[in-house]
């Protein structure tokens, strides 16, 4: 159900930048790009949110493609503490395919 | 402003018996999503609520499974009669409103263990 590609993991040094990607290439124009990650054995907390232009907040980036097909997380300074599982989902709430997580990229970090 | 509540966190029954999971959102959400999540796997949608009414069951197995919201009280999703197969992470989120630019807040989850 998913609408997003990404790789199944990826590996990072601590405090170095990390660029997770998400490919959508069947979005459509009113759907918003969310990041959410999972530490283990908790529930998945919200990282980042765009819809056409690039954003930033405390935790991340998220740049997103000029035609809207892909999107990059940006960890500027890896640490141990952001080792998770990054899912990235198109929120559509007008059709059945809300929220819907896919498999995610899990990202080690190692020191 | 206490986040999204799941009881229990851990949950064990033996086939046959009936499991309820209990999600209470944060004050002021009226939507609330449930989850489950297989070892190893990732989160698979189940249900979408909004006070009273079930918006989006698609994801919901036809048989022994259910959700509820009621105009008070916490969200219920409850598992009848449960295999082993239904061992899980169960997860619930919450939301104020269902709005694209709308993100998600999740519990910690309940761990449904089926002996």
């Amino acid at each position: 159900d998913a609408k997003t590609t990404q790789p199944n993991s990826m590996e990072s040094n601590e405090e170095e930048p990390v660029h997770l990607p998400c490919n959508h290439s069947t979005i459509s124009g009113t759907d918003y790009i969310h990041w959410y990650r999972q530490l283990p054995s908790q529930g998945p907390e919200y990282v980042i949110h765009g819809l056409t232009s690039n954003v930033n907040n405390r935790m991340a980036s998220l740049a997103i493609a000029e035609d809207r097909k892909s999107s990059t997380l940006i960890l500027h300074r890896a640490t141990l503490r952001d080792a998770a599982v990054y899912y990235c989902i198109l929120r559509d709430v007008g059709g059945n395919n809300d929220m819907r997580f896919g498999a995610g990229t899990r990202l080690t970090v190692k020191p | 402003n206490a986040g999204v509540m799941q009881n229990p966190r851990h949950l064990v029954r033996r086939r046959g018996q009936e499991a309820r999971l209990r999600c209470s959102p944060m004050k002021g959400h009226s939507h609330v999503y449930w989850y489950r999540q297989l070892p190893e796997e990732g989160l698979k949608f189940m249900v979408y609520l909004q006070k009273e009414n079930i918006i989006d069951e698609s994801g919901m197995p036809k048989e022994r499974f259910s959700a509820e919201f009621p105009k008070e009280g916490p969200s219920i999703l409850r598992i009848q009669q449960v295999v082993r197969g239904d061992s899980a992470a169960y997860f619930c989120a919450s939301s104020p409103l269902r709005e694209r630019s709308e993100k998600l807040f999740f519990g910690s989850g309940t761990q449904l263990s089926v002996l």
